[in-house]
């Protein structure tokens, strides 16, 4: 089974922190993506990686940062966390390119972030 | 528009059938799905239906495409309190294997 983890099920954390989630999935999937999940807002699109050292915006880059530096691990990072970001984290990965099935992605268990 | 959407929130009494709706918007996805995301957990594959369907069953899940009206359902089967759970749905976008998800329908369950 493919698992995806997230290093931490809950992070509390004051404004203007540097805050880094980490994310290791070990199926050796080419794409990572992070998304936060927010209520009645679904799940957005921050950024995502499709190979090592890559990475592209998805819908809400703005006061996240990523960093791919091994394949198996995806990184999120808030330069200087805000209370607006307090949120769901959920990374994810996929086996693309290949054919379409391989578009399903493998979510990690998700990081609430409370950002005070 | 260029959303995915649901509805919000369905509640159903256990034993009977669940409908879950999804409209969505770009007719050249590939594939269509359904994550199930439980209380505290991350989203998890459910299902999934090739956009040459009209319909895909899986023991108590039927997946229903109407590709002309983008039109997505799943109907769960004898619904039991613990498919209580958020359901999205998700079409494909672009060439790099991103999803585009719906906001979720919460189905609750009642005894």
């Amino acid at each position: 089974d493919v698992k995806v983890t997230q290093s931490s099920r809950y992070l509390v954390k004051r404004t203007g922190e540097k805050v880094f989630l980490e994310c290791v999935q070990d199926m050796d999937h080419e794409n990572m993506f992070w998304y936060r999940q927010d209520p009645g807002l679904g799940l957005r699109l921050i950024y995502f990686s499709y190979d090592v050292k890559m990475k592209e915006k998805g819908d809400i880059p703005e006061g996240y940062s990523v960093s791919r530096e091994k394949k198996e691990r995806f990184s999120l990072i808030l330069e200087s966390a805000s209370t607006n970001q307090t949120s769901m984290y959920l990374c994810a990965s996929s086996l693309w390119p290949g054919d379409s099935t391989n578009e399903k992605l493998f979510f990690g268990s998700g990081t609430q972030l409370s950002v005070l | 528009g260029e959303d995915v959407e649901q509805s919000l929130f369905l509640s159903v009494r256990e034993g009977d059938s669940s409908v879950i709706n999804c409209t969505y918007t770009d007719s050249s996805s590939t594939y269509l799905y359904w994550y199930k995301q439980e209380p505290g957990a991350g989203l998890q594959l459910l299902t999934y239906i090739f956009s040459n369907m009209d319909m895909k069953q899986d023991q108590r899940l039927t997946v229903l495409l109407n590709k002309k009206d983008k039109h997505l359902s799943l109907r769960i089967a004898d619904t039991q309190t613990g498919d209580s759970a958020i359901y999205f749905c998700a079409e494909s976008r672009g060439s790099q294997g991103n999803l585009i998800f719906g906001k979720g329908t919460k189905l609750s369950v009642k005894p």
